[in-house]
């Protein structure tokens, strides 16, 4: 059965305190391994795709990292407005996308 | 570009009363999928549709729930009658295209969030 989980639950930062978010997978058939942003109120946001073990992608202040059995999403020196709740989502042979139950961040200026 | 519009944005209702919610996908987006998210977890899938057709709906309560996606473009999920655990947030989202395996990004709109009383 494929599963997602994420750790920590929540993480507490000051602003510029550089860290890293934890999703680990079990997955039949990785086809992609998907991070999202999610604020209050709002839809998930898309983020990044990773579809092998090894790839690395950036997008600002964020990097997410691959391997076969966890990705990681690391936080360069933070702001505030990365305050938010990130999902970490595996898609496999199923055809759907299986969500981990998401790391809410607040970064305290 | 237009992103997923999904409305109401809100619906307070009592049980056992019927709702229903619409989705509009990105233009040119052939899959729309929609999901169900609790309060601190991430979205579940109830319906995944490849243009008009509901390629997996396993995780729908066909009991209560039903969608439609007419001409493969808007989609309506209904829920008759709504019962206290149904209070929830429900997210359509969109994508280019799915082919089973996952690999295409998908597209969020804001969500209804529902509360049944």
């Amino acid at each position: 059965e494929d599963q997602v989980t994420q750790s920590p639950e929540a993480l507490r930062l000051q602003e510029g305190e550089s860290s890293s978010l934890n999703c680990s997978y079990t997955v039949s058939g990785l086809r992609g391994l998907f991070w999202y942003r999610q604020d209050p109120g709002k839809g998930p946001e898309f983020l990044f795709t990773l579809y092998s073990a090894g790839e690395e992608k950036e997008k600002e202040r964020l990097k997410a990292t691959l391997t076969k059995k966890e990705s990681f999403l690391h936080i360069t020196a933070p702001k505030p407005e990365d305050s938010a709740t990130y999902l970490c989502a595996v898609g496999g042979a199923t055809g759907k996308l299986i969500f981990g139950q998401g790391t809410t961040l607040q970064v305290k200026p | 570009e237009a992103g997923v519009v999904q409305s109401p944005r809100y619906k307070i209702i009592e049980k056992k009363q019927p709702v229903a919610f619409w989705c509009n996908p990105i233009s040119g987006h052939n899959t729309l999928y929609w999901y169900r998210q609790n309060l601190g977890q991430g979205p579940e899938l109830l319906i995944r549709y490849e243009n008009e057709e509901a390629v997996d709906d396993s995780q729908l309560p066909k009991d209560r729930f039903s969608a439609e996606r007419l001409k493969g473009v808007d989609s309506t999920l209904k829920i008759q009658p709504a019962e206290l655990g149904d209070s929830a947030v429900y997210l359509c989202a969109s994508s280019l295209g799915d082919r089973g395996t996952s690999s295409y990004e998908q597209y969020f709109g804001p969500g209804t969030r529902l509360t049944v009383t």
